[in-house]
């Protein structure tokens, strides 16, 4: 089945540094990579995605890359401010058509973004 | 409009216990999901239903978990003999599935942290 990882578990960062988070998965067949942020006790909320025919995606400060060859897609966040402070994880699905299946999620990366 | 609710917020039982946990899905969403979330670690997939029936059950961990959805709207997870090592939150999302067109995002409800004494 699919395994997705996660680097790093945690980042610091100064307001106004970007930051990279890199996500590498197993199963060819995956096609669609969201990446969702969590604050601390609240729900996951989606933040970008990407489908398998491209390679990039960008919605303001945060993009997203997509190298299906070496199966990696990465998560960009641009000019960060305190409140991009929160746990970010990547995750992975087969979609059809009509239809999307379970996400397999990487364990997490604690972001914090010092003022 | 309302997003995913879930009841309790907060489940605290002994060992041995049975419990249910519900889901309220967004209004017309037909596919629904639940998964598990242990500290420090992503959400764990369990279940997914497709209307009313499971699609994919592979992610419940062993004959003691169960879920229902008799109406292909409201969603009923149900643990029996409950063990320590249960103890998490357990998330459910909803996505439209609509099958005229691609499928959107799953929206994640607050959870319920459920504690096994």
């Amino acid at each position: 089945g699919e395994n997705v990882e996660q680097h790093p578990s945690t980042l610091s960062v100064q307001e106004g540094d970007s930051a990279v988070i890199k996500c590498t998965y197993s199963d060819s067949a995956s096609n669609y990579f969201p990446w969702y942020k969590q604050e601390l006790g609240k729900r996951p909320q989606l933040i970008i995605d990407i489908r398998s025919n491209v390679g990039e995606k960008k919605d303001q400060r945060i993009a997203v890359t997509l190298n299906k060859t070496a199966k990696h897609f990465s998560l960009h966040i641009t000019e960060t401010q305190p409140e991009d402070s929160a746990v970010y994880f990547c995750a992975a699905t087969i979609y059809v058509w009509g239809s999307q299946g379970n996400l397999i999620f990487g364990k997490g990366t604690k972001l914090s973004v010092k003022p | 409009g309302a997003g995913v609710s879930q009841t309790p917020s907060n489940k605290v039982t002994e060992k041995g216990k049975y419990v249910e946990l519900r889901c309220d899905p967004i209004s017309g969403h037909t596919a629904l999901y639940w998964y598990r979330q242990s500290l420090g670690q992503g959400p764990e997939f369990l279940i997914y239903f497709q209307g009313t029936g499971a699609a994919d059950d592979s992610g419940l961990p062993n004959d003691r978990f169960f879920a229902v959805r008799p109406e292909g709207s409201v969603s009923t997870l149900k643990i029996q003999r409950t063990e320590r090592g249960d103890s998490a939150v357990y998330l459910c999302a909803s996505s439209p599935a609509a099958l005229a067109g691609p499928t959107d995002t799953q929206y994640f409800g607050p959870g319920t942290r459920l504690t096994v004494l």
